[in-house]
């Protein structure tokens, strides 16, 4: 119940194009979802985040889906662009759990120019 | 305003030794958490402290242990180091204690031959 699930492993997508990597969770207690960005050899950056009251936030290029009923949520890279090539990791935590985050596999994304 | 300041950034120790792992974490930041980041599982949550006590643990053995100092400096340290806990271990601070933004810093690898 406190997994995570991410998918795909992987991801190659030309310039331009719309990168889309997915997460489900079973704990219906998560409330807060963060996406991060890792870079080989950095530690992982907080892209973008939602609470399951809102179902779509965009920050410039990124936008997370929320579906609540589905337990799922989603980040689009719109307009990918070779240094957006990255692992991308998904989370989730849970306000009784202060700062412990859940996270999913990571997606290995690879833009293609 | 500075980021998350881990150190060292590199460390190479003999199984069965023990080390220690700072952060200090976001100036104003009071929540430290700590992760283990391995290729075959992932990103795992190790321990979080908020005003030096630790709120939150981790399904790790009881080697793995922290500290946090009055001035939210946080340590980590693992005694009798085994093969398998070479990794890249993450530092993550935040505001306060619930589920809110976390930043990474960029980790100590760690290496135990």
């Amino acid at each position: 119940q406190q997994q995570v699930k991410q998918s795909p492993q992987s991801l190659i997508v030309q310039k331009g194009g719309i990168s889309i990597i997915n997460c489900a969770y079973e704990n219906t207690a998560f409330d807060y979802f963060p996406w991060y960005q890792q870079f080989p050899g950095k530690g992982p950056a907080l892209l973008i985040a939602i609470r399951p009251d809102v179902s779509e936030k965009k920050e410039g290029r990124f936008t997370i889906s929320f579906n609540k009923s589905a337990k799922q949520f989603s980040l689009h890279i719109m307009d990918s662009q070779p240094g957006d090539s990255a692992t991308y990791f998904c989370a989730a935590s849970r306000g009784d759990q202060g700062g412990k985050l859940i996270f999913g596999q990571g997606t290995e994304l690879s833009v293609k120019p | 305003k500075a980021g998350v300041t881990q150190t060292p950034r590199y460390l190479i120790k003999t199984r069965g030794q023990q080390v220690t792992l700072s952060c200090s974490p976001i100036s104003g930041h009071r929540s430290v958490s700590w992760y283990q980041q391995t290729p075959g599982q992932g990103l795992q949550f190790l321990f979080e402290y908020f005003s030096e006590t630790q709120r939150n643990k981790g399904n790790f053995p009881g080697r793995f242990s922290g500290r946090q100092f009055s001035n939210s400096r946080s340590e980590m340290n693992v005694s009798t180091l085994e093969l398998g806990d070479s990794a890249l271990y993450l530092c993550a601070s935040s505001v306060g204690s619930g589920n809110t933004e976390a930043f990474f810093g960029q980790g100590t690898r760690l290496t135990v031959v």
